[in-house]
């Protein structure tokens, strides 16, 4: 069974704030994603990594930045947070093909 | 633009009933179409995907590419199917899936 992994279910950081959302997955997969979940809007890819030390940008890349230095490890970094932020964050991989595996996704609330 | 579209936020069916969650996709190509299903409390997951052509707890879905449509159904609702419903595309090379804005699926007793 894959499995993804979130540093935390929940989260509750003060607007300014730099914030660290960690992601793992335990079965060697290439891509990784990260997402934002909001009601209304469905998911929203924030940025994907192909391989070590590759990103790309997804569709709302503005106020976030990620860093992956290991294949198993995709981080999330919100440089300085703000309220507009307070989401759910879900990550995701993927092996060679498109279905995706998700974490359990992390609650933000940013105030 | 690569689309998907689901007209329905909340879908509120009653047990027994049947259900269709609707879905409709704008791609120039050919896409891989996929359902996610998202329980209360649980992780985001794949139901099924177009290419396996399988029923996945009592639920189906045709890939209609004239109608661009990827519309899913049950026969008969239970009260275990209210989810929150995904309907997703993947059609380019790098693996990304673009996800509708999902359908909340209310099985009324």
């Amino acid at each position: 069974d894959v499995k993804v992994t979130q540093s935390s279910r929940y989260l509750v950081k003060r607007t300014g704030e730099k914030v660290f959302l960690e992601c793992v997955q335990d079965m060697d997969h290439e891509n990784m994603f990260w997402y934002r979940q909001d009601p209304g809007l469905g998911l929203r890819l924030i940025y994907f990594s192909y391989d070590v030390k590759m990103k790309e940008k997804g569709d709302i890349p503005e106020g976030y930045s990620v860093s992956r230095e290991k294949k198993e490890r995709f981080s999330l970094i919100l440089e300085s947070a703000s309220t507009n932020q307070t989401s759910m964050y879900l990550c995701a991989s993927t092996s060679r093909g498109p279905e995706q595996y998700f974490g359990p996704g992390t609650r933000l609330t940013v105030t | 633009a690569q689309r998907v579209t689901q007209p329905e936020k909340l879908l509120s069916v009653f047990k027994g009933a049947p259900v269709e969650l609707k879905c409709n996709y704008s791609y120039s190509g050919s896409p891989e179409l996929f359902w996610y299903v998202q329980y209360s409390r649980q992780r985001l997951q794949l139901l099924l995907r177009h290419i396996s052509r399988e029923s996945i707890k009592g639920f189906t879905a045709d890939l209609n590419k004239g109608e661009t449509s990827f519309h899913l159904k049950k026969p008969f609702a239970q009260e275990e199917d209210s989810a929150m419903y995904y309907c997703a595309l993947s059609g380019s090379r790098d693996d990304k899936i673009i996800f509708g804005k999902g359908t909340r699926l209310h099985i009324l007793p």
